[in-house]
């Protein structure tokens, strides 16, 4: 049971680039989401997505775009990578539950530094 | 949006000894949740708490979610070296349309000494 499976774990990116963060989780759950963790900073949330279909952008969206075309995958692209967005990013996916009687689960991150 | 101020930021314990962490806030929550992050790895959750006043324990982890709903604190007894982590504590609220906001603290970093 592999859980929350993200690629690449290591990425480093020209000012400018583009890329995608890939996220797959094998346990049919309908939500997942987006983190990214800077230093010292917890958590924020970027998007998530509670079903197939359907998106929603979280605290710190900006700069970020998702899609869920399925229940396992949700991949995060970057557009016009900035400095501003090396930081660590973390997938997470939970059952449909009572709020957050489900826990999160988490992928192992996906380190990204853009220079 | 709601803020969840964690404290200490880091601390540093001899093997052995007991560990106290807490999080409070200005805003109410309807659930704590306490997580651990290994190096390398993402966040895995350590207790959930649902209720003002429950006391929850796993193992040598105890927390507690306040009375107020606005706090809660982690103990870790006879700290071991495996100990040494991340710790994050969540609050949920309710936000409408029966979605929920999950805030995070910005973590207590634990390191142990042998």
């Amino acid at each position: 049971n592999a859980g929350v499976t993200q690629t690449p774990k290591f990425r480093i990116l020209k000012i400018g680039q583009s890329m995608t963060l890939q996220c797959t989780q094998d346990m049919n759950h309908n939500y997942m989401y987006w983190y990214r963790q800077d230093p010292g900073m917890g958590l924020k949330l970027i998007y998530y997505s509670v079903g197939a279909g359907i998106t929603d952008k979280g605290e710190v969206p900006n700069g970020y775009n998702v899609s869920r075309s399925t229940t396992e995958d949700f991949p995060l692209r970057l557009e016009l990578a900035a400095p501003s967005q090396t930081s660590v990013y973390f997938c997470a996916s939970r059952p449909q539950g009572e709020g957050f009687n489900s826990p999160l689960h988490f992928g192992n991150g996906t380190r990204l530094t853009v220079t | 949006g709601q803020q969840l101020n964690q404290s200490p930021q880091s601390m540093f314990i001899q093997e052995g000894e007991d560990v106290s962490m807490n999080c409070t806030s200005s805003s109410i929550f309807n659930t704590w949740l306490w997580y651990k992050q290994d190096p390398g790895e993402g966040p895995v959750l350590l207790i959930a708490l649902y209720k003002a006043g429950e006391l929850t324990s796993n193992g040598r982890l105890t927390a507690q979610f306040g009375i107020t709903r606005k706090d809660s604190f982690l103990n870790i007894s006879a700290s071991i070296p495996s100990d040494v982590g991340i710790y994050f504590c969540a609050g949920t609220t309710y936000s409408g349309a029966g979605s929920y906001q999950l805030t995070f603290g910005k973590g207590t970093k634990l390191s142990v000494i042998p």
